[in-house]
């Protein structure tokens, strides 16, 4: 088992850019999300999806797009890249949105936008 | 609105010596409490979920208690392998969405 998987590890993008963040995971699970993590501010969700074609908005969503066409993939869209969207950027699925399991997390991806 | 507060921010024990990390939150209608572990540079790692007051679980050197209003990671006889940032988060009952606290960053020295 893969788990969660995020590409590419790292980049870097000039302001005004677009680009997508892979999350692909192999556990069936339902519940995808994306957060982004700055220092101090913790972990911070973006986007969510309960299950294939089901998304919704988390805290700090501008900025970002998702679509959820399979159970597998998830991918974080930056329609116009800004510096203070430099960042950690972590992907987390879970195999329901009930409280029983916890969230399995990616090894997240670390973006720089200059 | 829920939230999540961690204290201390960061930590720093001897080997062998046992503390205690909080956890304190504000959600109407817990679903789950969580406790995670993150390593410099990686993802978070689950550890456990609580759901009840007065539920307590463990995992080696560290055990996990939740009352009404926090729940507490103890960490008992301390290793530098333990060394991380421990994350709590709790579930909104209505979105299902998590809502993570800033972490509690502990430091083991050998």
């Amino acid at each position: 088992n893969a788990g969660v998987t995020q590409t590419p590890k790292f980049q870097v993008l000039k302001t005004g850019q677009s680009m997508t963040l892979q999350c692909a995971q192999d556990m069936n699970h339902e519940y995808m999300s994306w957060y982004r993590q700055d220092p101090g501010m913790g972990l911070r969700l973006i986007h969510y999806s309960v299950g294939a074609g089901i998304t919704d908005q988390g805290e700090v969503p501008n900025g970002y797009n998702v679509s959820r066409s399979t159970t597998e993939d998830f991918p974080l869209r930056l329609l116009s890249a800004a510096p203070s969207q430099t960042s950690v950027y972590f992907c987390a699925s879970s195999p329901t949105t009930g409280a029983t399991y916890g969230y399995t997390f990616g090894s997240g991806t670390r973006l720089t936008v200059v | 609105e829920d939230q999540v507060t961690q204290s201390p921010e960061a930590l720093r024990l001897q080997e062998g010596e046992s503390s205690s990390l909080n956890c304190s939150y504000t959600v109407s209608g817990l679903r789950g409490l969580f406790w995670y572990r993150q390593d410099p540079g990686k993802g978070p790692e689950f550890l456990f979920t609580l759901y009840s007051a007065g539920e307590e679980k463990e995992k080696e050197r560290l055990k996990a208690t939740l009352t009404k209003k926090e729940s507490f990671l103890h960490i008992t006889a301390p290793k530098p392998e333990d060394s991380a940032t421990y994350l709590c988060a709790v579930q909104d009952p209505g979105t299902y969405k998590y809502i993570f606290g800033t972490g509690t960053r502990l430091k083991v020295l050998a």
